[in-house]
């Protein structure tokens, strides 16, 4: 089945403590990205990738890193949280990062809660 | 989403229309989308429509462009209680920043609610 996987689904940490987010896909996409939702801003792009080791920052990187070591996972790592990055990640992943219209596969989600 | 702007909620009887409202700055967006997010569930993609058409039909759901108001709608006929969601425009602005590949724009989701 064709699909985004995220992990964990939730996740509650203290300050500080580092934490991954992973996120695969198997459909072979060339384009990743990570998003946030938080209650009446919709979806931020966080960071997004074009293909293997391609990278760029979003509308919201700061306190995130990624890396696309391989096509399938695009993880989302957060060096050192903060509470104000307690929010909803999504995970998308779409075949073509240049065609014109190209659908975005969105994971499940991650609810993550930094205390 | 500041860009992308939609009511915050809509509440609707069964069986009714539904009709979620957004609006758009960005001129250079060719494609509009809608996405359903049920609870606890990531973004279903409903229906999108490029951007030299006016209407969009697709069983239940129509969606219509004005492009001149920088306004779209997604009209849902016969509404049911599998229709209680949070709706999502999103834009495509990848015409304005290339290297951004597909970036999606956000609206801040209608959150419908369907009684019986």
């Amino acid at each position: 089945e064709a699909q985004v996987t995220q992990n964990p689904r939730y996740l509650i940490t203290v300050t500080g403590k580092k934490l991954t987010v992973t996120c695969s896909q198997n459909m072979n996409h060339e384009y990743m990205s990570w998003y946030r939702q938080d209650p009446g801003l919709g979806l931020r792009q966080i960071y997004y990738s074009m293909n293997v080791e391609v990278t760029d920052k979003g509308d919201v990187p700061e306190g995130y890193k990624v890396s696309r070591k391989e096509k399938r996972n695009f993880p989302l790592i957060l060096e050192s949280p903060s509470p104000n990055q307690t929010s909803l990640y999504f995970c998308a992943s779409s075949f073509s990062a240049t065609s014109w219209n190209t659908e975005a596969f969105f994971g499940q989600g991650t609810r993550l809660t930094v205390v | 989403g500041e860009d992308v702007e939609q009511s915050l909620f809509l509440s609707v009887r069964e069986g009714d229309s539904s009709v979620i409202n957004c609006t758009y700055t960005d001129s250079s967006s060719t494609y509009l989308y809608w996405y359903k997010q049920e609870p606890g569930a990531g973004l279903q993609l409903l229906t999108y429509i490029f951007s030299n058409m006016d209407m969009k039909q697709d069983q239940r759901l129509t969606v219509l462009l004005n492009k001149k108001d920088k306004h779209l709608s997604l009209r849902i006929a016969d509404t049911q209680t599998g229709d209680s969601a949070i709706y999502f425009c999103a834009e495509n602005r990848r015409g304005r920043i290339k290297a951004a590949g597909n970036k999606l724009t956000f609206g801040g989701g209608t959150r419908v609610l369907v009684k019986p």
